[in-house]
């Protein structure tokens, strides 16, 4: 069965940082693309960060950029979300999701979408 | 930066047809995908690749495409299917991913 367990989430002040962690089972995690996708309380999705399978290459949203950093450890199953200098409007519901996806002549493509998510993690930026 | 348009609402009677669209510039290079999402859970992917349905997908739900237009059909529409729905896609290169703003469906 293919689970996503997002923690790390929680309480932190303006100005300041928080890891989160995704982790992984019954898939081979080292083949897929991973994202992280938001969700403000009352709010829609707001797709925030990409990594391929392999880490090499990842992509952020403008409204992170430079603020936060997207990795994974495929020996350990895990995708991880660094972020710093945390605003008030990155309060959300954080969610990882897996896609199969692959590029071709510089275009990148998705097989099936977001078929798989985690059940969320919740982040508060409050003093 | 590149954006999907939803309409925020749209009400049908049990039983009758609803429709959301979804509309973007570059939906004709890339393929259009639609999840439905209830209160306090995670979303959960209902068409993928425009108009293909996941396995354990009821039926009644369906997509289609048309130029910049893609659209999300439930036919017979039932009490369960009241939820958010979600358009996803990426801009042309594939390269940054976006949500639309997401529908509410309200079965009278």
């Amino acid at each position: 069965e293919v689970q996503l367990v997002e923690s790390g989430g929680g309480l932190v002040q303006p100005g300041g940082s928080l890891r989160l962690s995704c982790a992984a089972s019954g898939f081979t995690f080292s083949s897929y693309w991973m994202h992280w996708v938001r969700q403000a309380p009352g709010k829609g999705l707001v797709w925030v960060s990409r990594i391929n399978s392999d880490g090499s290459s990842t992509s952020y949203a403008d409204s992170v950029k430079g603020r936060f950093t997207i990795s994974r450890d495929n020996a350990k199953n895990t995708l991880y979300l660094q972020m710093n200098s945390l605003r008030a409007e990155d309060t959300a519901v954080y969610y990882c999701a897996r896609a199969e996806q692959y590029c071709t002549n510089g275009v990148c493509y998705t097989r099936l979408g977001f078929d798989y998510w985690g059940q969320g993690t919740l982040v508060t930026v409050s003093s | 930066s590149y954006e999907l348009t939803q309409p925020p609402s749209v009400s049908v009677s049990p039983g009758q047809t609803a429709r959301i669209t979804c509309s973007g510039d570059a939906l004709p290079k890339q393929y259009a995908y639609w999840y439905q999402q209830k209160p306090g859970q995670a979303p959960v992917l209902v068409i993928y690749k425009d108009s293909e349905r996941p396995s354990g997908i009821p039926e009644r739900f369906s997509g289609s495409s048309s130029g910049t237009t893609v659209t999300l059909t439930i036919s017979g529409v039932q009490a369960e299917d009241e939820a958010d729905y979600y358009c996803q896609s990426a801009d042309s290169s594939g390269t940054y991913e976006v949500f639309g703003g997401g529908t509410k469906l309200t079965v009278l």
